[in-house]
């Protein structure tokens, strides 16, 4: 199972904001960077913010990231129904000398 | 335009091996450490294997490690995987990715290739 916690599912409605929480410990998120990934169902992954907090160019800044200790939030604001998807985050871990993923949250817009 | 595309999956029994694939093109291959990542039917994503640039450096989940071969060919701008021993858990869509900057990040993905492992 993955060292990183996710909840399940969040939701919202469309214009409104959602937060996704990534829980790890000072083996990986306390000491590294953080990522998140996007993931519409049958396509492959696509980073949305890397190094805790930035954006790769495309990326709106409707998205953000933010880390505090071993806890990574990622942030979606003006909800749209394009933005129905899976949320993954993900960062190295230095005990187990692997690349983790959270379990992943699934982002429904009411 | 940075393009990954895999390619080896398919249909193998248990006890089984395959070879996977990854062709890089767009940028320069052999300055990229890679992953492969997969991901089991209605699952979450699993890195299960880390290379280098140059090869001098691989880490393998442990749920693989023994069994599975990561190893690149920088001149053919290429990655490879090398599945032995599969077992029905090994059923996944696999995906190669770049490995961005000194953040451990996957920045670029390919489309996936799965490999179904069934008698």
């Amino acid at each position: 199972q993955s060292v990183l916690t996710q909840p399940p599912s969040v939701s919202a409605a469309p214009g409104q904001k959602v937060t996704i929480s990534c829980s790890g410990s000072s083996s990986n998120i306390g000491n590294n960077y953080v990522s998140w990934y996007q993931q519409f169902p049958g396509t492959a992954p696509k980073l949305l913010i890397y190094d805790n907090n930035k954006r790769p160019s495309g990326i709106p800044d409707r998205f953000s990231g933010s880390k505090s200790g071993t806890s990574a939030t990622l942030g979606i604001t003006g909800l749209q129904t394009g933005d129905e998807a899976d949320y993954y985050c993900g960062t190295w871990d230095s005990s187990l000398s692997a690349y983790v993923f959270g379990t992943g949250t699934k982002v429904t817009v009411l | 335009e940075v393009q990954l595309v895999e390619s080896g999956g398919g249909l193998v029994q248990p006890g089984g091996s395959l070879r996977l694939s990854c062709a890089a093109s767009g940028f320069t291959f052999s300055s990229y450490s890679m992953y492969w990542v997969r991901q089991a039917p209605g699952k979450g994503l699993e890195c299960v294997s880390y290379i280098s640039s140059s090869s001098s450096t691989i880490y393998y989940a442990d749920s693989v490690r023994g069994r599975f071969t990561i190893s690149r060919d920088n001149a053919k701008n290429s990655l490879f995987l090398q599945m032995i021993s599969l077992r029905a858990e090994d059923t996944a869509v696999y995906y190669c990715a770049r490995v961005e900057g000194s953040g451990w990040t996957a920045g670029y993905w390919g489309q996936g290739t799965l490999v179904t492992v069934s008698s």
